[in-house]
């Protein structure tokens, strides 16, 4: 089975600049997809960045961006010029490619972020 | 289309009582999911659908849960003889058979046990 590891709790950084979240996973499949969700207080999971796996290129979408390092299975986000409203809790998560049926995301547990004005 | 929508969005009830869940998905997504979040954790996979066809129910779904998609579009999560356990968030998503992966997320059912 898969699992997906966050081992940073909580994490802050003062407004504008860069902050890493890590995440690693385990899974003896070739191809799959990792995701990065954000959840605000509001408690709505929403879509910040999606990897596929068989692409070497990181993903980036405005100021946020991945380093996926498959062979270490590593996948940690970068945001960049952090603002007040990045604050929520960040999670990584794993989808298995389709051919292999167990078609679901798998989480980790999470990283809060507070951001310091 | 405004996403995917759950309702009620917040529900108290007492231990022993029976509650349902009611997701509605994005107009043309094939898949269903449910999820259940406890505060602090990530969310769990409770069960998913193609269509009306349940594919999969996860350890966690016990006997006492019971999930319906009857004309593959809306689906209900119903939780017989509710436990204070059974308190969490109760999070529905859905994707297009076009990109399974990408799970949109409804704004959940925050299920309060007393």
């Amino acid at each position: 089975a898969q699992t997906v590891t966050q081992s940073q709790p909580e994490m802050s950084v003062q407004e504008a600049e860069t902050v890493t979240l890590s995440c690693t996973y385990d899974t003896s499949e070739s191809d799959y997809y990792l995701f990065w969700y954000k959840q605000p207080p509001s408690r709505q999971m929403i879509l910040v960045i999606r990897q596929e796996a068989y692409k070497q290129q990181n993903a980036t979408e405005n100021r946020f961006s991945v380093n996926f390092q498959k062979a270490a299975k590593s996948f940690s986000l970068k945001i960049s010029d952090s603002q007040l409203g990045d604050a929520a809790m960040y999670f990584c998560a794993y989808f298995p490619d389709p051919s292999f049926g167990n078609e679901k995301l798998t989480f980790g547990t999470g990283t809060r972020l507070t951001i310091i004005p | 289309d405004t996403g995917v929508s759950q309702d009620p969005r917040h529900k108290i009830t007492k231990r022993g009582q029976n509650v349902t869940f009611r997701c509605d998905p994005i107009s043309e997504h094939n898949r269903l999911y449910w999820y259940r979040q406890t505060l602090g954790q990530g969310p769990e996979f409770l069960t998913y659908f193609q269509n009306e066809a349940q594919l999969e129910k996860s350890r966690l779904l016990s006997d006492r849960f019971s999930a319906e998609r009857p004309k593959g579009s809306f689906s209900t999560l119903e939780i017989q003889r509710t436990e204070q356990g059974d308190s969490a968030m109760y999070l529905c998503a859905s994707s297009s058979g076009l990109t399974n992966e990408k799970l949109f997320f409804g704004s959940g059912t925050q299920l309060s046990v007393l």
